[in-house]
């Protein structure tokens, strides 16, 4: 079975310094990796996603993730934090096991909840 | 348009009621899910339609009840609840079931069992 690691429960960064969120996968195949992110009380919104292709993946509000097949990582990056990603942050990763029949099954790290200081 | 919406945002509900929470989406997508969420922790897979019918299961207790009346609509009923069911209830939905499509998020329910 698939499984995802954060390693980091809670991180504090000061607004406008880089931010690197950690993710370590476990599948035995290629996966689908997935960064979503959630602010209190609501949804999650879809950050940026890996299928194939190029490793290093960009998405929204100027995130990046790079896809590391040999550290079995794809962690989240962005140059400059501005205070409104203070939120949750969910890696996620979707594969196929042999009880889906075929079906994708995502499952969500733990979340690693970011703090920005003024 | 890449919406997913929920109602109600609240809900809160004895252990004897009956309610029902409703999930619609207009991105044509074929597949919808349900999520529970508990604080602090990650959404967790409750439910699975895959062109309106129910595919994967994941051991949920009999009280929740899905429904797909049609492409565009995802319905859990609920009855005879506990109070450790009170969670964030999560719809989603993705173009397909199989892999490699993402899945996209409504705000969700709050639920209250009391």
């Amino acid at each position: 079975a698939q499984s995802v690691t954060q390693p980091d429960i809670h991180i504090t960064v000061s607004e406008g310094a880089s931010l690197e969120l950690r993710c370590n996968y476990s599948y035995g195949a290629t996966p689908y990796l997935f960064w979503y992110v959630q602010s209190p009380g609501q949804g999650l919104q879809l950050l940026l996603k890996y299928f194939s292709g190029d490793t290093l993946v960009q998405g929204i509000k100027g995130f990046e993730a790079e896809f590391k097949r040999s550290q079995s990582s794809f962690n989240l990056r962005k140059p400059s934090v501005h205070w409104s990603d203070a939120a949750e942050y969910f890696c996620a990763v979707g594969a196929t096991p042999a009880y889906s029949g075929g079906y994708q099954k995502v499952t969500f790290g733990i979340g690693t909840k970011l703090q920005v200081i003024p | 348009d890449t919406e997913v919406t929920q109602t109600p945002k609240h809900l809160v509900m004895g252990m004897t009621n009956k309610k029902s929470l409703k999930c619609e989406q207009h991105m044509g997508h074929r597949a919808m899910y349900w999520y529970k969420q508990k604080a602090k922790k990650p959404p967790e897979l409750m439910f699975v339609y895959s062109y309106e019918k129910l595919s994967i299961n994941e051991s949920v207790p009999s009280r929740f009840s899905p429904e797909c009346p049609n492409s565009s609509l995802l319905n859990l009923h609920l009855h005879a609840l506990q109070p450790e069911d009170s969670a964030l209830y999560l719809c989603a939905s993705s173009q397909d079931s199989s892999g490699g499509y993402e899945q996209y998020f409504g705000p969700g329910t709050r639920l209250t069992v009391t």
